[in-house]
């Protein structure tokens, strides 16, 4: 089955250490994007990328960090220097039309990391 | 730049009764329009997109949508509620074009069905 994976479900970390949470998508998308959520605030974007070994910082990009050195993969990186870190995780991944760099295709959502920092 | 306002962050329906979660925009440019739907612990799921075209947009579910540029509204709508109906909506915006499809959320609308 096509789709986006994110491990692990839950997460839970001491207040300093950086933690690394995984996205892998097997739908051939050249667009990941990256997305944190907390209660009553919708969902604001971390980083985003649209191609690999290309990424661009969103609207809350400090204290955080992405790679994207393979297609299928964008890890996230919450570094100690995130002052909030505890929330809820989403990444996605849309495709993009060929030979453009523009696209309206539908984002798909991963289920999800939940991390706690203690 | 965009904005998404979702008016209400709580709606509580009768099962049968009519869904009506609103949505409103601000945006420089004409926008793609979409609404996800979340269950508890879940990633979104999309019901439906407005891009182009016949404003009035059918979704999965039984839900439907109307773009309205005068009123720079996309309010959703389901005819009856259904017990499984019982999720967070977002509503979001997307420039499209040399902006690609970075998505601007609103802050969600839970919705509560009563049987």
């Amino acid at each position: 089955d096509g789709g986006i994976t994110q491990s692990p479900k839950y997460l839970f970390r001491k207040e300093g250490q950086n933690v690394t949470l995984s996205c892998e998508q097997n739908l051939n998308h050249d667009a990941m994007y990256w997305y944190r959520q907390d209660p009553g605030q919708g969902l604001r974007l971390i980083y985003y990328s649209q191609i690999v070994n290309d990424f661009q910082k969103g609207d809350i990009a400090e204290g955080y960090s992405v790679s994207r050195e393979k297609k299928e993969s964008f890890p996230l990186t919450v570094t100690s220097a995130q002052k909030n870190p505890t929330a809820f995780y989403l990444c996605a991944s849309s495709s993009r039309s060929p030979g453009t760099f523009t696209s309206t295709d539908t984002q798909y959502f991963g289920p999800g990391t939940r991390l706690t920092v203690l | 730049a965009q904005s998404v306002t979702q008016l209400g962050s709580h709606v509580s329906v009768s099962e049968g009764a009519l869904v009506l979660l609103r949505c409103n925009y601000s945006s420089s440019v004409p926008p793609y329009l979409f609404w996800y739907v979340q269950y508890p612990n879940q990633g979104l799921q999309l019901l439906l997109k407005y891009t182009t075209g016949a404003t009035l947009v059918k979704g999965i579910n039984g839900f439907e949508a109307e773009f309205k540029k005068s009123e720079t509204s996309f309010h959703l709508t389901k005819p009856s509620a259904h017990m499984s109906d019982a999720a967070e909506y977002f509503c979001a915006v997307s420039l499209g074009g040399a902006a690609g499809n970075k998505l601007t959320f609103g802050g969600g609308t839970r919705v509560l069905v009563k049987p």
